[in-house]
This record gives C-alpha cells, structure tokens and sequence, in this order.
C-alpha cells in the first residue's frame, strides 16, 4: 500500500518554542493532507485540511496562527505548533489520499508525540 | 457536517467470543466506512472497509454490515483473541480523496484470555 512517512515521532520542546513537524506521502502525490489531532484516549479530532499551492483549511477552534500548515509540494505538507504550551501536547497525526484511484483508502503517517515542558 | 456516533466505548469479550462494535452516520451523501484498529502509540491501521454499493464485507475472522437507510454500520470479530485488543474507530467520508474522515469516538476492546 501507499506510504506516508511523518517526522518526528517524538519531540519534546520548551514552552515558548515552536516545532515543525512534517508528512510526506512516499510513493504518491497528494493534493490534499489533513491533519489531526488525539488526545489520551480520545478520538482523531481533524485539525485542518492541507491544500497543495493554497492556504489550508481549519477546523473550528483550530488557531490558524497557532498552527502553520504549509503544502509547498505534492508530496509535503508541513505543521509548525507556534509558541507551544502545555496544554498543546498531543498526538498530531496525518493523512493522506491518493489521487486519482477508485481507491480513496487513507494512509496515516507514523504519528507525532509533542511533549510541551 | 458528518458526525459518526460509535458505540460501546469500551467492550471485554472472553477468547473465542465474538464482538460486535456499532456506529451511526449522519450524512447521508457519505458512502465509505472503514474501520481502523489502533495500538498506543501507533498510527490507526485499515482493517476493513466497506462502500456504500454493498451491504457486507467479510474478511476472514472481521466482517462490517452497512445498512444505509438506517445509517449505520457495524464491525464483528469473531473467535476474538488476545492480540485483537485495542481500540478500534469507525469512520465516514464522501468517497474522494479531498475529503477528510470523520472518526468515531472509540471502542477499547479487551479480549480476556
């Protein structure tokens, strides 16, 4: 099946700090990436959808300055978590569609363990 | 929008019972459901998935039932086993890739050896 890699896994930062954390789909292009969000033992809650060559959409009380989508290519998108804090700790989390196939199964990235100290 | 409603939060079946997780969409323009099983710490990875042309998948020991006039849509595992622990989500979209899925809230399922 597809591959979407997405790095860190792990990171842990200083509050005040920012961190980028990126999803690249390996063997396809993807146009559009959606990024998530879960929390302990909660539900993937969608955060925004990444938008290749266009501004991302956010979800309802998704700080669109707080969480910078950038989708320069088609095979990246990037999350920076600006001024992180505390309470920004998670498990961000994307995916991907390939394009174009009758198949439209979703292929998630490894995940990202944002620890905020 | 989509909501998908997914029912019980938590189940504990014995070994070699069968366990059945439940969910409801409310978008009637969605027309696939895939169920994603999921370790801590992991990413959710594809155990079935059905289109709304169909009305049954089975898969081996994991089967999912589609009903969509009633809107809703169901997982059973059967001659469950200890390694089938873990939660599980249903999720909803319009077919196409532009389009994010919307998840369940979760079933912790325990199988008791």
């Amino acid at each position: 099946g597809a591959v979407v890699s997405q790095h860190p896994s792990r990171v842990i930062c200083k509050s005040g700090t920012s961190v980028k954390i990126e999803c690249r789909s390996l063997d396809f292009q993807a146009t559009t990436m959606f990024w998530y969000r879960q929390f302990p033992k909660q539900s993937l809650m969608l955060m925004a959808t990444s938008n290749e060559g266009s501004k991302a959409t956010y979800e309802q009380g998704v700080e669109k300055d707080k969480f910078l989508i950038n989708h320069a290519s088609l095979t990246l998108s990037t999350l920076t978590v600006t001024s992180a804090h505390p309470e920004d700790s998670s498990f961000y989390i994307c995916s991907a569609s390939r394009q174009g196939a009758r198949n439209t199964e979703a292929f998630f990235g490894q995940g990202t363990r944002l620890t905020v100290v | 929008g989509e909501n998908v409603e997914q029912h019980p939060s938590t189940l504990s079946v014995q070994e070699g019972d069968s366990a059945v997780i439940k969910c409801t969409y409310s978008d009637s323009a969605s027309n696939y459901f895939p169920w994603y099983k999921q370790e801590l710490g992991k990413r959710p990875q594809l155990i079935i998935d059905i289109r709304s042309n169909v009305g049954e998948k089975r898969d081996q020991r994991i089967a999912v039932t589609l009903n969509k006039t009633a809107k809703h849509f169901s997982l059973h595992i059967t001659e469950t086993q200890p390694e089938d622990s873990a939660v599980y989500f249903c999720a909803a979209n319009r077919n196409s890739g532009n389009t994010p899925l919307v998840f369940g809230k979760g079933t912790r399922l325990s199988v008791i050896a």
